[in-house]
């Protein structure tokens, strides 16, 4: 079966430079949801959409923004890049919003900033 | 705040014995109950979801029960594997989508 979709699956960047992440859901799921693991911690929501708009924010700072396309894959822009942001960054889908369907992770993205 | 604490943080058994994981909530307001396993620099695999209606969910040798008015969940694991190595999350999902992890039981089963 189809699974999360991200790429790329290793990024390093410099301090103060932009990255841009990408998430391609399970086909017919039409949320998607964007997690943050730092070392050793449990992941933090970030951000999620519903039918290509925002449906819930969490703690995602002001430099990370993101969108869902037509086609219900979704980016997470990051710029000015901090050290603390070195992580593993994942995606989820599930089919529909508040339809207690499980949301289905990709492998993630792992982020390491020099 | 919903807070979601997970005991014990790490476990070692040998293989074929039962074990037990346990998860705890601060907010029973939730929507359903989801656990995870990962493997190291891994994504997270879900496992079993309960929603809130529901007492407890079974898969294969899993099984995950849910006690909302109280704030706890178990994962039942039968017959431990090598295989079953692993972190084992569990995540809560209050009236919006998102999820809210517990901090993790690190499982090593020793052939």
């Amino acid at each position: 079966a189809a699974g999360v979709i991200q790429s790329p699956r290793h990024l390093i960047k410099e301090k103060r430079e932009t990255a841009t992440l990408k998430c391609y859901p399970i086909p017919r799921h039409d949320t998607v949801y964007w997690y943050q693991q730092g070392p050793g911690q449990d992941p933090q929501f970030l951000i999620s959409f519903y039918e290509k708009m925002q449906s819930d924010k969490g703690s995602i700072p002001d430099r990370f923004s993101a969108q869902q396309f037509s086609d219900y894959h979704s980016e997470l822009n990051m710029s000015s890049l901090e050290l603390g942001d070195s992580a593993l960054y994942f995606c989820a889908s599930s089919s529909g919003r508040n339809s207690n369907q499980p949301q289905h992770f990709g492998d993630g993205t792992r982020l390491s900033i020099l | 705040k919903q807070e979601v604490t997970q005991i014990p943080a790490a476990l070692s058994v040998p293989e074929g014995e039962n074990l037990v994981l346990n998860c705890s909530f601060t907010d029973s307001a939730i929507y359903n109950l989801q656990w995870f396993r990962q493997d190291p620099g891994k994504g997270l695999t879900s496992l079993l979801l309960i929603q809130s209606s529901q007492r407890e969910q079974t898969s294969g040798r899993l099984n995950a029960s849910l006690d909302k008015s109280s704030g706890r969940s178990t994962l039942y694991i039968a017959a431990s594997q090598p295989g079953d190595s692993a972190t084992y999350l569990c995540a809560v999902s209050p009236v919006t989508d998102k999820l809210i992890f517990g901090t993790g039981t690190r499982l090593q089963v020793f052939p």
